[in-house]
């Protein structure tokens, strides 16, 4: 079970977008619409961000947004703002009950 | 609320085992999985297993097969996570979290995580 490929840093300005990709292979990502992403506050536990590729659960901002194409899912951040910096991670299901996490990306809002 | 509540630290010798706790509350807990989750200090987050507090069923990952035991106890409604063979790089966040199928198998409710540390 490799973990799914992360950039390991991206950065946006307020108000930008940014795009985090995701990849897998086709026994996880491209095999199962169970992607989901977590975003992280320093000391703090995962939040859960996107579930089942692209539904956001109930309270998470609409600017909170998923995808996936092939062995590849995405989240978009569209109107950065100072309180979206944090660390982001993906997860996939690999077979009906194993899991594997993305290695983590440090969004930096300049 | 549903919450997970998690033991506290743990300072072990290399060798050693660690049992953490997680009890859960405010839901039906043999509804829900429950999967253990770990963080090496500045590093990611790692799936290491998971199972079912209604079967007592459990997955683990490769990594951790044959050092790790994942138990249950319904009557107090709490998960345990034994790591055994403790070696300096087990030094982490040891977290337990649930996942719903209402939500895709997602993590929705975490514990607020175990700082295990393995020191000689």
């Amino acid at each position: 079970q490799s973990a799914l490929t992360q950039p390991a840093s991206v950065s946006g300005s307020p108000g930008q977008s940014i795009t985090i990709s995701c990849t897998g292979t086709s026994s996880d990502v491209g095999d199962y619409n169970y992607v989901s992403w977590y975003q992280q506050h320093p000391g703090k536990a995962p939040k859960l961000l996107i579930y089942d590729v692209i539904n956001r659960p109930s309270g998470v901002s609409t600017r909170f947004s998923g995808s996936k194409s092939g062995n590849t899912a995405s989240l978009t951040i569209s109107g950065l703002q100072a309180e979206d910096e944090a660390d982001y991670y993906c997860t996939s299901y690999s077979s009906s009950i194993t899991l594997v996490f993305g290695g983590g990306t440090k969004l930096t809002v300049l | 609320q549903v919450q997970l509540v998690q033991s506290g630290p743990e300072v072990k010798k290399p060798g050693a085992s660690v049992k953490v706790s997680c009890k859960a509350s405010r839901y039906r807990f043999i509804s829900y999985y429950m999967h253990w989750v770990r963080q090496a200090p500045g590093q990611g987050l790692e799936w290491m297993g998971i199972i079912h507090p209604g079967r007592g069923n459990t997955t683990s990952a490769q990594k951790f097969q044959g050092r790790v035991s994942m138990t249950r106890d319904t009557s107090t409604t709490t998960a345990y996570m034994e790591l055994s063979g403790l070696k300096s790089d087990d030094t982490a966040v040891y977290y337990c979290a649930r996942t719903s199928w209402a939500l895709g198998g997602a993590f929705d409710i975490w514990g607020q995580g175990t700082m295990v540390t393995v020191s000689s």
